[in-house]
């Protein structure tokens, strides 16, 4: 599971309150992402980061911001929660530079935050 | 833009019926194409990563093939425990690190 931890796992809250969800590894990768997934989309890029302090927007970040401040810790904020964000959201790892299996890179996920904006 | 679209949406099998998934993509430049299973309530699970043209990789009863506009993941004499939710992603090149997603497949097989 490349030590891939999501906190927290189950949330519900309301529309227009602000919302952080987690994201912490323990085997010190350079790349994290954050995804949402949707019935009849799939999983869509929110955010991803190449380093601490290094973030760039995927497909979906209109009311979605994040921060690293430390390797291991990739922050998801929603300033003000809304309904069409209730979804699943999945943090993920590539081990681009590392040593794999495959010999090249690999994408892992965590175990997803399932996120619900009453 | 970069597309990626899985057929069919749901396959029913019974136990030991082989069959494949296919992954169809469009993109500029494929720097990788990744396979993955997702149980229900839980994050997707890394099986593949195909790089070229003719390569294969094998997993259990599991083998993906890759040619120049699409993926299949073959399953050999499936089993109950084999049924998921199979997804398909590619990395396009350009130094992007964004994986594109299909919608996924899922996959039931039946005792």
């Amino acid at each position: 599971d490349a030590g891939i931890t999501q906190s927290p796992r189950h949330k519900v809250t309301e529309t227009g309150t602000p919302v952080t969800l987690r994201c912490h590894q323990t085997e010190n990768h350079r790349y994290m992402y954050w995804y949402r997934q949707d019935p009849g989309h799939g999983l869509r890029l929110i955010h991803y980061s190449y380093g601490v302090k290094d973030t760039d927007k995927g497909e979906v970040s209109d009311g979605y911001s994040v921060s690293r401040s430390k390797t291991e810790d990739f922050l998801l904020t929603l300033e003000s929660a809304t309904s069409s964000q209730t979804s699943v959201y999945f943090c993920a790892i590539t081990t681009k530079g590392r040593p794999t299996t495959s010999g090249r890179d690999e994408q892992f996920f965590g175990p997803g935050t399932r996120l619900t904006v009453l | 833009e970069d597309q990626v679209t899985q057929s069919p949406e749901a396959l029913r099998l019974q136990e030991g019926e082989s069959s494949s998934l296919n992954c169809s993509y469009t993109v500029s430049g494929l720097r990788g194409l990744f396979w993955y299973r997702q149980d229900p309530g839980k994050g997707p699970e890394f099986l593949f990563t195909l790089y070229s043209a003719g390569e294969e990789k094998e997993k259990e009863r599991l083998k993906a093939t890759l040619t120049k506009k699409e993926s299949f993941l073959h399953i050999t004499a499936p089993k109950p425990e084999d049924s998921a939710t199979y997804l398909c992603a590619v990395h396009a090149r350009g130094g992007s690190e964004k994986l594109v997603f299909g919608k996924g497949t899922k996959l039931t097989v039946n005792p």
